[in-house]
């Protein structure tokens, strides 16, 4: 069974620029979330969707963090003006659901460094 | 604020030995609470996880024990091994949501 895609898989990008990220979950996986883990700390929930529909985005920066997906497959997570401290891995999950627990697989990531 | 705090943040164990990680939750709505180990360069990967009707789990070296009075849970890693050493987190999810909250990670070496 093909895991979580996401791409790039690394980023390098001066303050107030913008970027893009992009995720693949695993078919049929009706859930998925972005999470972002700053070096040294465990992953903190960004967005959750239910298929194309979103479920939780309460830690989301709205100003300057976008994310959509379309279709209710792919994800792309936005960042406009990128800032410093938005240095950090943005990892990818998905699930079967989302009521009750199960379980998430997560992809590998994408390390952006804002410089 | 819904926290899990987790130690320590860094464990030595000599391979063979008994690794042990601890976290306390706040949250009394809680009710599952998974552990997940994460290789440099690679997502988190669930290891086990345990819902506080049972007080333990165990799933070949790997065994959650849980307090539910104490809000506390632990992981022990039996015979630990140098191909355990990773980074760490316990989580815990709301009823009704997978969304996770985790703690800031344990990074466990086994030394040969």
């Amino acid at each position: 069974e093909a895991g979580v895609a996401q791409s790039p898989r690394y980023k390098i990008i001066e303050k107030r620029q913008s970027v893009a990220f992009w995720c693949n979950p695993i078919s049929g996986h009706a859930t998925l979330y972005w999470y972002q883990q700053i070096l040294g700390q465990g992953p903190k929930l960004l967005i959750q969707f239910q298929n194309n529909g979103v479920v939780d985005d309460s830690q989301l920066p709205k100003d300057r963090f976008s994310a959509e997906r379309l279709k209710g497959v792919d994800s792309t997570l936005k960042i406009q003006p990128a800032k410093l401290e938005d240095s950090a891995v943005y990892l990818c999950a998905s699930s079967l659901g989302y009521r009750g627990f199960t379980e998430a697989f997560f992809g590998q990531g994408t390390r952006l460094t804002v410089v | 604020q819904q926290q899990v705090k987790q130690s320590p943040q860094s464990l030595i164990v000599q391979k063979g030995g008994i690794s042990i990680i601890n976290c306390a939750y706040e949250n009394t709505a809680f009710d599952y609470f998974p552990w997940y180990q994460q290789f440099p360069g690679k997502g988190p990967a669930l290891l086990i996880a345990i819902r506080p009707d049972v007080s333990e789990k165990k799933e070949g070296r790997f065994t959650i024990s849980f307090n539910k009075s104490a809000k506390q849970f632990s992981l022990h890693i039996m015979d630990s091994q140098p191909g355990d050493s990773a980074t760490y987190f316990c989580a815990a999810s709301n009823p009704g949501y997978s969304t996770l909250t985790f703690g800031k990670g344990t990074m466990l070496l086994v030394s040969p």
